[in-house]
């Protein structure tokens, strides 16, 4: 079975502290698509990266990076100098084809972040 | 980047009636759409994904019949909930795949909609 497992609830952190928010994925198929999302205290949702399951290069965008590791099945996610406005709710997902073809999303419960000015 | 709209932002509705939600792409052609729920407690679920000129593809789970999905131009996707019950409460969510953001997977969501079924 699926499972995506953000093992921390919230987390707070001072202003550039750098933070990490890890999650964990459980799957027996090899092909897969993995998700970063936030959604601030507005409440709309933006995307932040997707992963295929064969592209285990980490990612760098700006002040964010992805750790991708198969061997342990996570994919965590960093934000290096952590500014106010990170303060959010970051989801992290896993989308699998099951095997009548279609498709099936796993969310993560998500991780709150504070970061304090 | 990319704008998407959804209207209404909010609704109320009596149990037993069918609300329709609109997802805008105001500035780009979305052939891709998506459909998502967020529960009270914050939990997603991606319902569904749209493509335009074609069935919606659902994700397992999801009532196909309760949950209609039209994406009938490059702009508009639709979601329509038929005979609404409390338990249907929630936020709905869109999103669209600009075309132009080649193979990243990005998608920009709307604002939202906020359900509610007395």
């Amino acid at each position: 079975a699926q499972k995506v497992t953000q093992a921390q609830t919230e987390i707070s952190v001072v202003e550039k502290e750098d933070v990490t928010l890890d999650c964990v994925y459980e799957t027996r198929d090899t092909t897969y698509y993995l998700f970063w999302y936030k959604q601030p205290p507005s409440g709309e949702l933006v995307f932040l990266i997707r992963r295929n399951s064969f592209d285990e290069q980490n990612e760098i965008s700006g002040r964010y990076s992805w750790n991708f590791q198969k061997s342990t099945s996570s994919f965590n996610f960093t934000i290096t100098a952590s500014q106010v406005v990170d303060s959010a709710v970051y989801f992290c997902a896993l989308r699998t084809q099951i095997y009548t073809g279609g498709f099936k999303t796993i969310f993560g419960a998500g991780t709150r972040l504070f970061v304090k000015a | 980047g990319a704008v998407v709209s959804q209207h209404p932002s909010w609704v109320i509705c009596k149990s037993g009636t069918s609300v329709k939600i609109e997802c805008r792409s105001l500035d780009f052609q979305a052939t891709t759409m998506f459909w998502y729920r967020q529960f009270p407690k914050q939990s997603l679920m991606l319902m569904a994904t749209s493509n335009e000129g074609s069935k919606a593809t659902y994700e397992q789970g999801v009532e196909k019949d309760k949950f209609l999905i039209n994406h009938a131009s490059l702009t508009l996707s639709t979601l329509t909930v038929t005979s609404a019950h409390p338990e249907d409460s929630s936020f709905y969510i869109c999103s669209a795949r600009d075309p132009a953001s080649g193979s990243t997977g990005e998608q920009f969501f709307g604002p939202g909609t906020r359900l509610t079924v007395l």
